[in-house]
């Protein structure tokens, strides 16, 4: 049973476009929210986080925006380009000394 | 620095066999990990220590045996290897639990098929 639920597992995205990857957890213990990506052959890598204490965090092409009431949080790639594709993994933690909690993945593929 | 460094890359073992995954970290972090990958399941964790001679268990433990005789290096012993553990194995350190400031640090995976 996943603690934290993504979608879609997979899109497709024209060059240009915005891609949206959606996020929804149960544990109202967890306390931050990253996003990793992740390259055909290497592991993933930290992209961008954010804690419940705001509603979204940009930093450029890349928003995570945070509904805690939902227990929702969705990333948003703005202009979204060919070296996007990769696959984006939400996850979630708390303060109780587990580690970090994954979601399934998102396999993004942006075309030319 | 290396980072984190995993070997073998990839791996093929007969139903039955045993083998150990190894990981080395350069970063001095306290935490290791290893993770399972699967597709539609995500990352998955296997087991995990906060230090060296303290490992725990995570979600999906079995078949999986870790020790940790030092800060540096975190194997992952497969006791007998079953179709099912065909997967890709990530091991990643860490500050702390990768939370605020701790992000885990990934090596590149190694692919293992069970025949």
């Amino acid at each position: 049973q996943q603690q934290v639920k993504q979608s879609p597992q997979s899109l497709i995205v024209q060059k240009g476009g915005i891609s949206i990857i959606n996020c929804a957890y149960e544990n109202t213990a967890f306390d931050y929210f990253p996003w990793y990506q992740q390259f055909p052959g290497k592991g993933p890598a930290l992209l961008i986080a954010i804690r419940p204490d705001v509603s979204e965090k940009k930093e450029g092409r890349f928003t995570i925006s945070f509904n805690k009431s939902a227990k929702q949080f969705s990333l948003h790639i703005m202009d979204s380009q060919p070296g996007d594709s990769a696959t984006y993994f939400c996850a979630a933690v708390g303060n109780a000394g587990n580690m970090l909690t994954f979601g399934g993945g998102t396999r993004l593929m942006v075309k030319p | 620095n290396a980072g984190v460094t995993q070997t073998p890359k990839f791996q093929v073992l007969k139903t039955g066999q045993s083998m150990t995954l190894q990981c080395a970290q350069d970063m001095n972090h306290e935490y290791m990990s290893w993770y399972r990958q699967d597709p539609g399941m995500g990352l998955r964790l296997i087991h995990y220590s906060v230090g060296a001679g303290i490992t725990d268990q995570g979600e999906v433990p079995n078949g999986y045996n870790v020790s940790r005789s030092t800060t540096e290096d975190f194997p992952l012993r497969l006791l007998s290897a079953a179709p099912s553990q065909t997967s890709v194995y990530f091991c990643a350190s860490s500050y702390s639990f990768g939370g605020w400031n701790s992000p885990l640090h990934f090596g590149n995976g190694t692919r293992l098929t069970v025949t």
